[in-house]
C-alpha cells in the first residue's frame, strides 16, 4: 500500500506480558517515528530513526521499551513486562527528507496500534 | 507542563461559518508549527504548517496565522464543512539536523461543524 501500515490494529495483553507493534514505513522514507497517544491526550514523542539507527530515543519511557529498524524500513516497537499504563494507541509515522511532504515538513501518520493491557 | 497549549477541548460551529482554532505555545525555540486532523480510529493527517519566519500560511480554505511576539497561532476554516468536524491537533518542533521533526502536540481541540 502506499500509506505507513501498522499491525497489529488492536492488542489485548495481560499485566507482564511482552508485546511487538509493527509498522511498515511509507516506502523511500528515511525517517520512520513512534509516538503514544492517550486517552484525552496529544500524541507523545516516543523515539526516532533516521536509517537503521535511532537517531533520537528520548521519549522511551523506560527500559522497557525498545524500537528496532534492522534494515531501515519496517520497524518494530517492544515492549516487555507490560504494565497497564501502557495501555494507549500507538502511532507510527515515517517522512522523507527529498520528497513528498519535505516542504511542508509533515509526518504521514498510520492508523495506529491500541494496546489494551488487562 | 504543556510546551503546546490548545486551550478550547471543543468547538461547534455552524456549516459555512468561519472556524478559528487556537494554539498557544512556551518554547521560543520552536520554530516550526503544523496542525494535523483526526478522525476517530485514524492516525493523524496532515493539514497545513508555518515556518516561524512567516505569519501567514494559505492554503485553499484552511489558513494559520502566527503571532511570535504573542506566541499564538490559529487555524482558520473558512467555510466550514461538516466534513471538517474532528479532532484538530497544533504541533510545534525545534529545527534539528537532519530530518528530525520531533513534534510537541498539544492536547486537541473537537471541532464540531453542524449542517
Amino acid at each position: 500500500g502506499a500509506g505507513v501500515s501498522q499491525t497489529p490494529s488492536n492488542k489485548v495483553t495481560e499485566k507482564g506480558k511482552y508485546v511487538e507493534l509493527r509498522c511498515d514505513p511509507i516506502s523511500g522514507h528515511t525517517a520512520l517515528y513512534w509516538y503514544r497517544q492517550s486517552l484525552g491526550q496529544g500524541p507523545e514523542f516516543l523515539i526516532y530513526f533516521q536509517g537503521t539507527g535511532a537517531a533520537d530515543d528520548s521519549g522511551l519511557p523506560n527500559d522497557r521499551f525498545f524500537a528496532v529498524r534492522p534494515e531501515g524500513s519496517v520497524s518494530t516497537l517492544k515492549i516487555q513486562r507490560t504494565e497497564r499504563g501502557d495501555s494507549a494507541v500507538y502511532l507510527c509515522a515515517s517522512s522523507s527528507f527529498g520528497g513528498q511532504g519535505a516542504e511542508t515538513g509533515e509526518l504521514f501518520f498510520g492508523e495506529g496500534s491500541r494496546l489494551t493491557v488487562l | 507542563d504543556q510546551q503546546v497549549k490548545q486551550n478550547s477541548p471543543s468547538l461547534s460551529v455552524q456549516e459555512g461559518r468561519i472556524s478559528i482554532l487556537n494554539c498557544d505555545y512556551t518554547n521560543s525555540m520552536f520554530d516550526y508549527f503544523l496542525w494535523y486532523k483526526k478522525y476517530p480510529a485514524e492516525g493523524p493527517t496532515f493539514l497545513i504548517s508555518i515556518s516561524s519566519i512567516k505569519d501567514k500560511n494559505e492554503d485553499g480554505r484552511f489558513t494559520v496565522f502566527l503571532n511570535k511576539s504573542a506566541k499564538h497561532l490559529s487555524l482558520h476554516i473558512v467555510p466550514s464543512q461538516p466534513g471538517d468536524s474532528a479532532v484538530y491537533f497544533c504541533a510545534a518542533s525545534v529545527g534539528n539536523a537532519g530530518n528530525n521533526r520531533k513534534l510537541i502536540w498539544g492536547l486537541g481541540t473537537s471541532l464540531a461543524v453542524n449542517p
